[in-house]
């Protein structure tokens, strides 16, 4: 059963570096049928998806992130990574890794909050 | 981007009930789209794929359709289980943009 996992600081100060990833288990992060997002939502609110990357390092960003975000991928460790620079209030959220398919977004982590605050 | 409008943003039905939820495309997205599920402090997760395909052990009740730019998701008969709150989601363009969601209730 594939299983994914975020992992990273909880707390990040305004104007820093947000840094999680999140490992894949239980099957390989370099098959060639599926993309590996980041969709994160603030407390209370809907769902944004922030990126996502093909195991060959193509990276796709929403536009109003684009400037602040990197994904990565690692294959060796079956780990993929986001970064998000320049932190402020509004990115305050939970933030999931998530698989994307043919079809969707079928497997996803349980989630990750992130409190930027000083 | 393309804004994906959702409907009602909540609602309150009896157990047993029909209960519908539409989604509208700002423009044509054919049938790349996607609802999910979300019940609180839990991940979403997937129901119905391409407008209408049932995803692998997702009960019966559950069934979506449409194509274009309107899309509808029904349960047909509403169960306690189902407390969650409910999101489409276009992957016809990038980027994958949400509805704003269904939060849905039992009465």
């Amino acid at each position: 059963q594939l299983q994914l996992q975020e992992s990273g600081p909880g707390l990040v100060k305004p104007s820093e570096t947000l840094s999680l990833t999140c490992t894949v288990s239980g099957g390989s992060i370099s098959s060639s049928s599926y993309y590996w997002g980041w969709i994160r939502q603030p407390p209370g609110k809907g769902l944004e998806w922030i990126g996502s990357i093909y195991y060959s390092g193509s990276t796709y960003y929403n536009p109003s992130l684009k400037s602040r975000v990197t994904i990565s991928v690692d294959t060796s460790k079956n780990q993929f990574s986001l970064k998000l620079s320049s932190v402020t209030a509004a990115d305050t959220a939970v933030y999931y890794c998530a698989r994307r398919g043919p079809a969707g977004y079928d497997y996803w982590g349980q989630g990750t909050l992130v409190t930027v605050s000083s | 981007d393309i804004q994906m409008t959702q409907s009602p943003s909540s609602l309150s039905a009896s157990v047993g009930d029909r209960v519908t939820i539409t989604c509208q495309a700002s423009q044509d997205i054919s049938n790349y789209l996607n609802w999910y599920q979300q019940k609180p402090g839990k991940a979403p997760k997937l129901l119905i794929y391409d407008a209408s395909n049932l995803e692998t052990g997702v009960p019966s009740r559950f069934s979506g359709s449409g194509s274009g730019t309107d899309f509808t998701f029904t349960i047909s008969s509403l169960q306690p289980e189902d407390i969650a709150t409910y999101y489409c989601q276009q992957y016809d363009n990038l980027p994958h943009t949400f509805g704003g969601g269904t939060k849905v209730e039992i009465k």
